[in-house]
């Protein structure tokens, strides 16, 4: 079975712009979360998604949105951009109910690395 | 918010030396799991803990979860030079349903 895959792997912009980065669960899988890691505040959730609809959100701001697919692939969007937005942004799917469920776990992207200039 | 702790940041051993690093939640998990994230890597999940008091172990890896479900530990022993990474800890909360990740320990193993 093939991995998590998310695209692009890297990706510049710079202040102001906007962002879409895509994550392709592993097949089958239903639930799909979106992480943010940088050196100095390590992971942070950012929302999960399943079946369509967003079931957990973290303590971003509305900057930062998401969406699934009726196919389960999800896309995250970082409108207007800025420095801090630098980071390592992680996928991670789950196959059955979720992280929400006390015996899924997740499977983790290779991430797309954002620079913004 | 809920937070999870995780120490030492950073532990540097002689190959052949224990590890172990450490967690603590400031409320009560529904479960803790562990990932290790290899340099330029991404993290790959270890293990899950679901009940009170439960340990669990993969060859030289040992992981505890506490009584409360409040903290958990993961130990190495007699650490390789394959365990170097970072290793962080997730907690599920109870309510809610967010994981929320420790800061990492990262491990690095001098041949």
């Amino acid at each position: 079975k093939a991995g998590v895959t998310q695209t692009p792997r890297y990706l510049i912009k710079t202040r102001g712009q906007q962002v879409t980065l895509s994550c392709s669960p592993i097949s089958g899988h239903r639930s799909v979360s979106w992480y943010q890691q940088t050196p100095g505040q390590g992971l942070q959730f950012l929302f999960e998604y399943f079946s369509e609809t967003q079931r957990n959100k973290g303590n971003f701001p509305g900057r930062f949105s998401g969406r699934q697919f009726s196919n389960s692939r999800s896309e995250m969007n970082v409108s207007t951009l800025e420095l801090g937005d630098s980071a390592l942004y992680l996928c991670a799917s789950t196959p059955l109910g979720g992280f929400s469920s006390s015996t899924d776990t997740q499977y983790f992207g290779p991430g797309t690395r954002l620079t913004v200039l | 918010g809920q937070q999870v702790m995780q120490i030492p940041q950073y532990q540097h051993v002689q190959e052949g030396e224990d590890f172990t690093t450490y967690c603590n939640s400031s409320t009560t998990l529904s479960n803790i799991q562990w990932y290790k994230q290899r340099p330029g890597g991404h993290p790959v999940f270890l293990i899950q803990l679901v009940k009170s008091g439960e340990v669990k172990k993969q060859k030289r890896l040992t992981f505890q979860f506490g009584e409360a479900k409040k903290n958990s530990s993961l130990h190495i022993t007699a650490t390789q030079t394959t365990d170097v990474g970072t290793y962080f800890c997730a907690g599920l909360e109870n309510q809610g349903g967010k994981l929320i990740f420790g800061q990492g320990t990262e491990l690095s193993v001098k041949p």
